[in-house]
């Protein structure tokens, strides 16, 4: 089945550090996500990302689609206590509207 | 506005009893996803369905799990004879309409002693 090889595997930082994790994929895709999941809860979107090349932010998440259509990364910048948590990664073929394929998570902890 | 409504949040069930999990989507949303969450893993898809109809169900095990929305009430996934393996958080999620993204419920955590 399709695989997306998410790394690191996990990270250890201290507040105030940049973060940076990526998400490659042997197939293309059209559409690639990235999802927050704190302990005990569903994943919540963090940035969608539906044009090869395309660079977007959403305060201090940056994630670019790769031009390949095969990989994708996020930064973190400036890391905070609550960035805590599970980040995976997600792709679909179409819109994100069918399902969707997750990566194995980047666990995220942060030192104060 | 609620979100996605999944209950009940922890469930446990013996070997060999049904499991019934329920998912109420989020209001205006007509399309349903389950997912399963293994500890460690990310979430696998198991089901895609609109209101009366099963869209994708190709990541469904074959036996013992099957999936309805019907016209009225929330979508119900349902185990039947309960292993250990189907220890696992199941997520549900809804979208509006075909081409936006979808919004995830907390989960329900089942559990099989």
């Amino acid at each position: 089945g399709q695989q997306l090889n998410q790394s690191p595997q996990s990270m250890f930082i201290q507040e105030g550090e940049d973060v940076s994790m990526n998400c490659t994929s042997s197939s293309i895709f059209n559409t690639w996500l990235w999802y927050k999941q704190d302990p005990g809860e569903g994943p919540v979107l963090l940035i969608a990302l539906y044009k090869a090349g395309e660079l977007t932010s959403n305060g201090r998440l940056t994630a670019q689609f790769g031009i390949t259509r095969k990989d994708s990364f996020l930064n973190i910048s400036a890391s905070i206590p609550s960035d805590v948590g599970i980040y995976f990664c997600a792709v679909s073929k179409q819109g994100g509207s069918e399902k969707l394929v997750f990566g194995k998570g980047t666990k995220l902890t942060v030192n104060p | 506005n609620a979100g996605v409504m999944q209950n009940p949040r922890h469930l446990v069930r013996r070997r060999g009893q049904e499991a019934r999990l329920r998912c109420s989507p989020m209001k205006g949303h007509s399309h349903v996803y389950w997912y399963r969450q293994l500890p460690e893993e990310g979430l696998k898809f198991m089901v895609y369905l609109q209101k009366e109809n099963i869209i994708d169900e190709s990541g469904m095990p074959k036996e013992r799990f099957s999936a309805e929305f019907p016209k009225e009430g929330p979508s119900i996934l349902r185990i039947q004879q309960v292993v250990r393996g189907d220890s696992a958080a199941y997520f549900c999620a809804s979208s509006p309409k075909e081409g936006y993204g979808y919004t995830f419920g907390s989960g329900t955590r089942l559990t099989v002693v």
